[in-house]
């Protein structure tokens, strides 16, 4: 248990589906993040949310649309979705510091998405 | 930009020290070398964290040289349980702050008893 919890753990969908996902952790952390992570890949940053604001967005397709309203929750809205995007979709949240030193990430379980 | 390589895999045995070098050639000059272990269906799970020459905790040691280009992380004595995905994780650029995180392809460390 790493007080960053996802749910759901699984979620099959259809290209034409819209869902969420959605991350929540209870420890007191100022910084989340999504990553994805696809078969034979190494992980991917997606986006960083810092005090609830974002500051980091990879190039992520429009079809992936986060939203952070408060610094314990984090979502990551799904629509029209490719079967390419089929991945573990993976959380973390960590304490930042001012000087910008990184410190541990603590990451959920993730979500494992099948699009269809 | 230069990716964050690692062996993708390695083999061993109970009771044996392995080290796993993550190559990072692009590392940003104020961010950390962060490592990770991640088993089947589970988020990665951190095991140290250094900014240069040694650290060492109650697990592992990692070795970073002064040009901060790589990283060895050493695991004493390794057991059946450390069987795992090893990643290295590094800020990549030139930008203060949230730089570009890039994590290393990752290395399949299998056992053996």
């Amino acid at each position: 248990e790493t007080g960053v919890t996802q749910t759901p753990r699984h979620l099959v969908m259809g290209m034409t589906n819209k869902k969420s996902l959605k991350c929540e952790q209870h420890l007191g952390h100022n910084a989340m993040y999504w990553y994805k992570q696809s078969a034979k890949k190494p992980l991917e940053l997606m986006f960083v949310y810092s005090l609830e604001e974002r500051v980091e967005n990879n190039s992520v397709p429009s079809r992936f649309s986060p939203e952070c309203p408060n610094s314990s929750h984090l979502f990551l809205h799904l629509h029209t979705l490719q079967p390419e995007d089929s991945a573990l979709y993976l959380c973390a949240s960590s304490q930042e510091e001012a000087s910008g030193l990184r410190n541990e990430q603590f990451f959920g379980p993730g979500t494992r998405l099948t699009v269809l | 930009l230069a990716k964050t390589t690692q062996p993708i895999s390695m083999d061993s045995y109970e009771g044996q020290e392995v080290n796993i070098t993550c190559s990072h050639n692009n590392i940003a000059t104020n961010d950390y070398i962060t490592w990770y272990q991640q088993f089947p269906s589970q988020g990665p799970r951190f095991i140290i964290q250094g900014y240069k020459t040694k650290v060492t905790n109650e697990v592992a040691s990692l070795f970073i040289p002064a040009d901060r280009k790589s990283s060895t992380l050493s695991l004493p004595r390794v057991s059946l349980s450390d069987t795992a995905v090893y990643y290295c994780l590094v800020g990549e650029g030139k930008n203060t702050g949230f730089q570009k995180l890039v994590f290393g392809t990752g290395t399949r460390l299998l056992v053996s008893p």
